[in-house]
């Protein structure tokens, strides 16, 4: 089984819907990131979260909302879709270690806004 | 903030030709250094890391990396090319000095590996 699990893998959806994406892992990593991956552009980071009670925003999270609901999961959510949030979307995990530390990447769940 | 700098975002060669695919970063302090691969309708796993004295890295599937500070550079390498290699390759960075574990990508490149 995967260590880090994303639903749903694919959702198309209309603009001005609420979109959640939802991120599980069996890892038992403390720390968690959401990601969107666009062509050209590599990844850029949504929101990060080191542990329950620590949230934090990434380089573009203007449009997105997020909720870690355990340690061992982590959702991201799109409150009223837009065009523009067409993309695949990454969550990954890693331990407490740091700067040094492997990030581990979920399947991607990719998503298009008509 | 971090800047990674992939020179060529598509590079193609033949089956057991050289791979040579380039990273630039821009910090002053060497940070760590990534590469990741993006196979096909997968997510990234790692392919090596640089994090200590040793220059030269060596990763999985016969791939490795060398860091040059003179050059800030961390140029991913492989001597003779798989088909199976044809993927996306991802360079990233950290800062050395950060507890934060944040990564900052590239844009990425392409391989295409030629029968």
């Amino acid at each position: 089984d995967a260590d880090v699990t994303q639903t749903p893998r694919n959702r198309i959806t209309k603009t001005g819907k609420r979109i959640m994406l939802e991120c599980s892992q069996t890892k038992g990593h403390d720390r968690m990131y959401w990601y969107r991956q666009d062509p050209g552009l590599g990844l850029r980071l949504i929101y990060y979260s080191f542990d329950v009670k620590d949230i934090n925003k990434g380089e573009i999270s203007d449009g997105y909302s997020v909720s870690r609901q355990a340690q061992a999961k982590f959702s991201l959510s799109l409150e009223s879709a837009i065009p523009n949030q067409t993309a695949l979307y990454f969550c990954a995990t890693s331990e407490r270690q740091g700067a040094r530390d492997e990030q581990f990447f979920g399947p991607g769940t990719r998503l298009t806004v008509l | 903030a971090q800047s990674v700098t992939q020179l060529g975002s598509h590079v193609s060669v033949s089956e057991g030709a050289l791979v040579l695919l380039r990273c630039n970063y821009s910090s002053s302090v060497p940070p760590y250094l990534f590469w990741y691969v993006q196979y096909p309708n997968q997510g990234l796993q790692l392919l090596l890391k640089y994090t200590s004295a040793a220059t030269l890295v060596k990763g999985i599937n016969g791939f490795e990396a060398e860091f040059k500070k003179s050059e800030t550079s961390f140029h991913l390498t492989k001597p003779s090319a798989h088909m199976s290699d044809a993927a996306e390759y991802f360079c990233a960075v950290s800062d050395r000095g950060s507890t934060l574990g944040r990564l900052y990508f590239g844009r990425g490149t392409q391989l295409t590996v030629w029968p």
